[in-house]
C-alpha cells in the first residue's frame, strides 16, 4: 500500500514553545490530508482536513490559531502545534487519501508530544 | 459525545479460536463502516469495510457483521492467528465523508 511518513515519532519540549510535525506521502500525491489527535484510552479525533493549496478546515472545537496546519504540495502537510501547553500532549497522526474513499486513507505512524 | 464505541479496551484469545471485536454506534445516519489494524510505532491500516446496505462482508479469514437494529458491528477473525496481535479500531463514516473512530481494542493473541 501506499506510505505515508510522518516525523518526528517522539517529541518532548517545553511549555511556551513551538513544534512543527511533517507529514509526507511518500509515493502517491495526496490532495487531501488529515490531523487526529488521540488522548490515552481515548478514540482518535479529527482536528482538521487539510487540501493542498488551500486553508485547513478545523473540526469545532479547535483552535486554528495553535494548531497550524500548511499543506503547501501535494505530498507534505505539516502541523505546527504553538506555544506548547501541557494539556497539548498528545499523540498526533496524519493520514493522507489517494481517493474519494476511507479504504484509500493511508495514515503517518503518529507523533507523540510531550510538553513539560 | 462518544458517537463510536469500542467497550473492550483488551482481547486475549488463543491461537486457531476466534476473536469477536465489538463496536458500538449511535447515529443511525452512519452508512458505511470500517475496520483498521494498528502495530505498534505504525500507523493504522484499512482491514475491512462493510455498507450499510449489507449485514456482512466477509475477506479470508476477516468477517465484519453489521446489525443496525441494534447499532452494533463485529470484527471476527478466525482463526486467530500470533501475527493479529494488534489495535483494531472500528470507525463510522459520516454523509461528509469524515470517519468517526472507537477507542480501539487490544487484541493479542498467544500461541
Amino acid at each position: 500500500g501506499a506510505v505515508v511518513s510522518q516525523h518526528p515519532s517522539w517529541v518532548i519540549c517545553k511549555s511556551g514553545t513551538s513544534v512543527k510535525i511533517e507529514c509526507r506521502s511518500l509515493d502517491f500525491q495526496a490532495t487531501t490530508m488529515f490531523w487526529y489527535r488521540q488522548f490515552p484510552k481515548q478514540s482518535l479525533m479529527l482536528m482538521a482536513t487539510s487540501n493542498e493549496g488551500s486553508k485547513a478546515t478545523y473540526e469545532q472545537g479547535v483552535e486554528k490559531d495553535k494548531f497550524l496546519i500548511n499543506h503547501a504540495s501535494l505530498t507534505l502537510s505539516t502541523l505546527t502545534v504553538t506555544s506548547a501547553h501541557p494539556e497539548d500532549s498528545s499523540f498526533y497522526i496524519c493520514s493522507a487519501t489517494t481517493g474519494v474513499t476511507n479504504e484509500k486513507l493511508f495514515f503517518g505512524s503518529g507523533t507523540q508530544l510531550s510538553v513539560l | 459525545d462518544q458517537q463510536v464505541k469500542q467497550n473492550s479496551p483488551s482481547l486475549s484469545v488463543q491461537e486457531g479460536r476466534i476473536s469477536i471485536l465489538n463496536c458500538d454506534y449511535t447515529n443511525s445516519m452512519f452508512d458505511y463502516f470500517l475496520w483498521y489494524k494498528k502495530y505498534p510505532a505504525e500507523g493504522p491500516t484499512f482491514l475491512i469495510s462493510i455498507s450499510s446496505i449489507k449485514d456482512k462482508n466477509e475477506d479470508g479469514r476477516f468477517t465484519v457483521f453489521l446489525n443496525k437494529s441494534a447499532k452494533h458491528l463485529s470484527l471476527h477473525i478466525v482463526p486467530s492467528q500470533p501475527g493479529d496481535s494488534a489495535v483494531y479500531f472500528c470507525a463510522a463514516e459520516n454523509q461528509g465523508g469524515k470517519l468517526i473512530f472507537g477507542q480501539g481494542t487490544e487484541l493479542s493473541v498467544k500461541p
